[in-house]
C-alpha cells in the first residue's frame, strides 16, 4: 500500500462547477496536511494546509480532514481555468513531508 | 516572500560527470531540501539538512550527496552522474521542522546522456 494514494486524473470539470480532489494516507501518526498545486513545467506551490478535523476555508478552496478515516480532501468551488493543475496532497512523515503523486484537474471553459 | 532559487533550470550532462545543483534561500530557513520528481513516481526526497553542516538521508539518497556550508546554501552533488539520474530537481526550505509548510525552488531539469 502506497503511504498516500490520490486518483492520478484527470479529473475533468467545467468552468463554474466544484472540483473535489482525494487524498487518502496510511500513517496514522500524521498530524498535518499540505495540498500543494503544481502547473506543468512549474514547482509546487503551497496552496493550503489543514491540522484539525473538519473543514478549513480558505477564500474558493476547502480542506477537509478525516482522521479516523485517514482522509483529506480539496474542494475548489466555482473552478476556473486556471486551475488546471496538478493537486499534491502532502500529510506529515517522521521528519518530512510525504508526498502523493498527485491529481491532474483540467477546467474546461 | 520566500524565495528559493536554483542555479539552474536546465543542465545537460555527460555520464560519469561530476554534477553539482545549488539552492539558495533568502528567509532564513532552518531546513532545506532536496528532491526529485519523475513522472509517476511523484516528489521522493533525496536528502535534507536541519542546520548548517547537518544533513540526513531521504528515501533516495544512493548516488547522490550534499553540503550545507552556509544556512541559505544547499547544494546536491552527484558523484558520477547516470542516465537515470536524469530528472527535475526540486530543492525546498522550511522555517522550523521538517514537516512545516515548505517552499520550493523553480527546479532544474537535469539531462544525463
Amino acid at each position: 500500500q502506497k503511504e498516500v494514494e490520490q486518483n492520478s486524473g484527470p479529473l475533468s470539470v467545467p468552468e463554474g462547477a466544484i472540483a473535489s480532489l482525494n487524498c487518502t494516507y496510511s500513517d496514522r501518526g500524521s498530524q498535518s496536511f499540505f495540498w500543494y498545486r503544481q502547473y506543468s513545467g512549474k514547482s509546487p506551490e503551497l496552496i493550503m494546509f489543514i491540522y484539525s478535523n473538519g473543514d478549513k476555508e480558505d477564500g474558493r478552496f476547502t480542506a477537509q480532514l478525516n482522521k479516523a478515516s485517514q482522509y483529506v480532501s480539496l474542494l475548489i468551488r466555482d473552478s476556473q481555468p486556471s486551475d488546471s493543475a496538478t493537486y499534491l496532497c502532502a500529510p506529515t512523515g517522521f521528519q518530512k513531508l510525504v508526498f502523493g503523486t498527485g491529481t491532474r484537474l483540467l477546467v474546461s471553459p | 516572500d520566500v524565495k528559493v532559487t536554483q542555479s539552474s533550470r536546465y543542465l545537460v550532462k555527460r555520464t560519469g560527470e561530476k554534477v553539482f545543483l545549488e539552492c539558495v534561500q533568502d528567509m532564513d530557513h532552518e531546513n532545506m531540501f532536496w528532491y526529485r520528481q519523475d513522472p509517476g513516481l511523484g516528489l521522493r526526497l533525496i536528502y535534507f539538512s536541519y542546520d548548517v553542516k547537518m544533513k540526513e538521508k531521504g528515501d533516495i539518497p544512493e548516488g547522490y550527496s550534499v553540503s550545507r556550508e552556509k544556512k541559505e546554501r544547499f547544494s546536491l552533488i552527484l558523484e558520477s552522474a547516470s542516465t537515470n539520474q536524469t530528472s527535475m530537481y526540486l530543492c525546498a526550505s522550511s522555517l522550523w521542522l521538517a514537516s512545516y509548510e515548505q517552499y520550493f525552488g523553480p527546479g532544474t531539469r537535469l539531462t544525463v546522456t
